[in-house]
């Protein structure tokens, strides 16, 4: 079967790093997303990796790891608007997006 | 706005009525899709177009589901005979299949059946 694995739930501290990981196993592998979720609203896109390695977005980095079937998301210098849930997902052979049931961060002052 | 628009943006309705949803892509996205989601979980695929092709529906999707795309452009979403496990976020997301795999969603219609 198909199955992306993800916490349920972070804390962290403003100002600090945090990590959030995605374990997935997928007929089939063309990728990994993360998007963010705030409460009550539409997911947006953050960042996609299909090679191994660390993508590097401003505050925001994402790592894959193709032969672990393994990433992460790794948000620095936390602000309070990062308080969200985070959504793993992975696009499988037919290119459809199997997806998490999402991180939901908490960040404290 | 070039965004990815759903109307409405809420509809509360009463178990048995039939309810319809549309979505408008970001333009020249050939791809369009339709997810479910609940509270504490992620989206729920429902069924996806390649320009007006309905190519996948869910088969975890009820026959009260449907769904068309009659020009390639928007979609529209129909429930009938709604049950309250309809409550739910219904997401639309578009993508150009030829440039990128990233979806892009639209707000969502929060549809409430009592």
């Amino acid at each position: 079967g198909q199955n992306i694995d993800q916490p349920t739930e972070m804390t962290a501290t403003e100002g600090a790093i945090v990590q959030i990981n995605c374990t997935y196993q997928t007929s089939g592998f063309n990728g990994l997303f993360w998007y963010q979720q705030h409460a009550g609203e539409a997911p947006t896109f953050l960042s996609y990796n299909v090679l191994d390695g660390l993508e590097e977005k401003g505050r925001f980095s994402s790592f894959l790891s193709r032969s672990k079937g393994y990433s992460y998301l790794l948000l620095k210098e936390l602000q309070m608007k990062d308080s969200a849930s985070y959504l793993c997902a992975a696009l499988d052979s037919n290119y459809q997006l199997i997806w998490g049931a999402g991180t939901k961060l908490i960040i404290k002052p | 706005d070039t965004g990815v628009s759903q109307n409405p943006r809420h509809k509360i309705t009463k178990r048995g009525q039939n309810v319809t949803f549309r979505c408008d892509p970001i333009s020249e996205h050939n791809r369009l899709y339709w997810y479910r989601q609940t509270l504490g979980q992620g989206p729920e695929f429902l069924t996806y177009f390649q320009n007006e092709a309905q190519l996948e529906k869910s088969r975890l999707l009820s026959d009260r589901f449907s769904a068309e795309r009659p020009k390639g452009s928007f979609s529209t979403l129909e429930i009938q005979r709604t049950e309250q496990g309809d409550s739910a976020m219904y997401l639309c997301a578009s993508s150009d299949r030829e440039i990128t795999d990233t979806q892009y969603f639209g707000p969502g219609t929060r549809l409430t059946v009592l």
